[in-house]
């Protein structure tokens, strides 16, 4: 079965680190160009980050210097580094695929994760 | 970067309703997004779900009452006939370029 499962959300204090990963089975994580996507409470989708199978990466405005996306081929696993944390990075952070054809097609967010919560809180 | 642009916010609609969503793109001078446009359907608590790619393309599995149109800034998504599980937020979200941006979402409730 083609899935990802995300794990690594808590609650952290503003300035603190977390390490969120993506499991994904069914397909091959480096060959695929793989996102974060986070929702904060109430509000809608913002794209956060991308690895491309290539290994380029490519980050937002809001997150850019402070996280850091990556993928590990052994384990097959998406990790999003998050640094610096800030109250405005608490939200439901989704990994997901990004599939386009091998650039034959426009492409879109075909496979998600469950997501997992990062709350940032004194 | 390209702003994403819904409307409705909301809908009230019933079951067996035509439902018309759209998604206006817009940044500068740029000639909108060509065909890079998907749709997504999200429930509360879940990720959300692929409908359309490609301005037009329905994903496999998705039930063909829903269908997606437009090029370049304006873009369409229309459920036929509403049903019971089509009650939900509908983002659209343009892949040209990045940042890759989504719509503020569009929530049809039950009237």
């Amino acid at each position: 079965e083609v899935q990802l499962v995300a794990s690594g959300g808590g609650v952290i204090q503003p300035g603190g680190s977390l390490r969120l990963s993506c499991a994904a089975s069914g397909f091959t994580v480096s060959s695929n160009h793989m996102n974060w996507v986070r929702q904060a409470p109430g509000k809608g989708l913002e794209w956060v980050s991308i690895i491309y199978s290539g290994g380029s990466t490519y980050y937002g405005d809001s997150v850019k210097g402070r996280f850091t996306i990556s993928r590990d081929t052994s384990k097959n696993t998406l990790f999003l580094q998050m640094n610096s944390l800030r109250a405005e990075d608490t939200a439901v952070y989704y990994c997901a695929r990004w599939y386009d054809s091998g650039g034959l097609a426009p492409g879109a967010f075909d496979i998600w994760g469950q997501g997992t919560m990062v709350t940032v809180s004194s | 970067d390209i702003q994403m642009t819904q409307s409705p916010s909301s809908v009230s609609a019933s079951v067996g309703d035509r439902v018309t969503i759209t998604c206006r793109a817009s940044h500068g001078f740029s000639q909108g997004v060509s065909s890079y446009l998907a749709w997504y359907q999200q429930k509360p608590g879940k990720a959300p779900n692929l409908l359309i790619y490609a301005a037009s393309f329905l994903q496999s599995g998705v039930p063909s009452r829903f269908s997606g149109s437009g090029s370049g800034a304006d873009f369409t998504l229309t459920i036929s006939s509403l049903q019971p599980e089509d009650f939900a937020t509908y983002y659209c979200q343009q892949g040209n370029s990045l940042p890759l941006t989504f719509g503020g979402g569009t929530k049809v409730q039950i009237k």
